[in-house]
């Protein structure tokens, strides 16, 4: 069956540590993947987006990984602040039409 | 700068009522979509369209009516409700059917 997963426990980290939060995927071939962060009660912001044949994007403290051999990606947090605290959403589209398939996001919490 | 305005923000509803949720972009886009999202579930899609006149049903369309008279309107029609369909519905906009989605605030309905 196809899927799309985060990690659903919570991810603790110190602030000024590097957060790392994964999405990994099973039978779909996805053309691009999004990652979106949502905060309670408000609707997705979305941050980056990475094609299948990009393997590294940035954008100043985030930074996105495609591993199409591994079935995943990796979202970075570098220097991490408590204003970062939010659940993190990935979502992929396959080729064929845009309708983007959701995983379930990750509470990202980051200490003082 | 609007972008997706979606009204009302909270409703309860009887069993076997009705409710239209409007969903209204300022940003020109042709994309818009609905969407539900259940707790410890990724966003399903509802319905979404390309544009004004087109409509298309998404992954969770039963019990669930969408129109698309404007570019600007996608409201989302529930008839008959039931309490499966308690949940929280976002409406989404973007300007190209692969890019960044732009979603509103949400709209909690609870079905009693």
């Amino acid at each position: 069956s196809q899927k799309i997963e985060q990690n659903s426990e919570a991810l603790n980290i110190q602030e000024g540590k590097t957060a790392t939060l994964t999405c990994n995927y099973t039978n779909y071939s996805p053309a691009y993947l999004q990652w979106y962060r949502q905060d309670p009660g408000r609707g997705p912001v979305f941050l980056l987006l990475i094609r299948e044949n990009e393997k590294e994007k940035r954008k100043e403290r985030l930074k996105v990984t495609f591993d199409t051999t591994l079935k995943q990606s990796l979202f970075h947090i570098t220097a991490s602040q408590p204003a970062d605290s939010a659940t993190y959403l990935c979502a992929l589209a396959e080729d064929s039409n845009y309708q983007l398939i959701w995983g379930a996001g990750t509470k990202l919490i980051i200490k003082p | 700068n609007a972008g997706v305005t979606q009204t009302p923000k909270f409703r309860i509803l009887k069993i076997g009522q009705s409710m239209t949720l409007q969903c209204a972009q300022d940003m020109n886009h042709n994309y818009m979509y609905w969407y539900r999202q259940d707790p410890g579930m990724g966003l399903k899609l509802i319905y979404y369209s390309v544009g004004a006149g087109i409509t298309d049903k998404g992954e969770v369309p039963n019990g669930y009516n969408v129109s698309r008279s404007t570019t600007e309107d996608f409201p989302l029609r529930l008839e008959l409700a039931a309490p499966s369909q308690t949940s929280v519905y976002f409406c989404a906009s973007s300007y190209e059917g692969v890019g960044p989605q732009h979603f509103g605030d949400g709209t909690r309905l609870s079905i009693l």
